[in-house]
């Protein structure tokens, strides 16, 4: 089955503590996304990577950070640097080509204590 | 700057037809998608249409772009309770590889029995 998976679902974080989320694809895609989600909100962009070792940051990259090092993986870090970072994160991917369908994750729920 | 928006709320009963309006601003969108977060999950994507396009149909699902008036509908005959989620309206736009994507903030679609 060709897909996005993150890990885990769920996470818990004490203040001050960085945490990482995981990302992974094995739909051969180029590009890969991540978007944070508030209550009642939309999407909003974090970061973005269009090829390997290469990123940018989005529309809300402060406290955050990421790395690129396969195609297959997108890690997003956030840090204590991050105000509030309670919220659900999504990670997508798409091509670089042709029709550039965004396809996305399950998400994780990040809940700081 | 580039915009979408959607109404919050939309309630129909079982059986009725769903009709979600979004609007955008960037006369420069190649796609125009409509995906669907059920609870808890990531968002599924449901249809797109090609921005030279005026209609598409997909089973009960029917979209229409009125590029004039920068206008995309959804339109869900035969709502059933499963149908509830909320609905957003994204556009993706740019070239040569390079692309955006600019999501609504949802539409909540709540089906009555």
């Amino acid at each position: 089955d060709g897909g996005i998976t993150q890990s885990p679902k769920y996470l818990f974080r004490k203040e001050g503590q960085n945490v990482t989320l995981s990302c992974e694809q094995n739909l051969n895609h180029d590009a890969m996304y991540w978007y944070r989600q508030d209550p009642g909100q939309g999407l909003r962009l974090i970061y973005y990577s269009q090829i390997v070792n290469d990123f940018q940051k989005g529309d809300i990259a402060e406290g955050y950070s990421v790395s690129r090092e396969k195609k297959e993986s997108f890690p997003l870090t956030v840090t204590s640097a991050q105000k509030n970072p309670t919220a659900f994160y999504l990670c997508a991917s798409s091509g670089t080509g042709g029709r550039n369908t965004q396809y996305f994750g399950p998400g994780t729920r990040l809940t700081v204590l | 700057g580039e915009d979408v928006e959607q109404s919050l709320f939309l309630s129909v009963r079982e059986g009725d037809s769903s009709v979600i309006n979004c609007t955008y601003t960037d006369s420069s969108s190649t796609y125009l998608y409509w995906y669907k977060q059920e609870p808890g999950a990531g968002l599924q994507l449901l249809t797109y249409i090609f921005s030279n396009m005026d209609m598409k149909q997909d089973q009960r699902l029917t979209v229409l772009l009125n590029k004039k008036d920068k206008h995309l509908s959804l339109r869900i005959a035969d709502t059933q309770t499963g149908d509830s989620a909320i609905y957003f309206c994204a556009e993706s736009i740019g070239g040569s590889g390079t692309y955006k994507y600019i999501f609504g903030t949802g539409t909540r679609l709540k089906v009555l029995a």
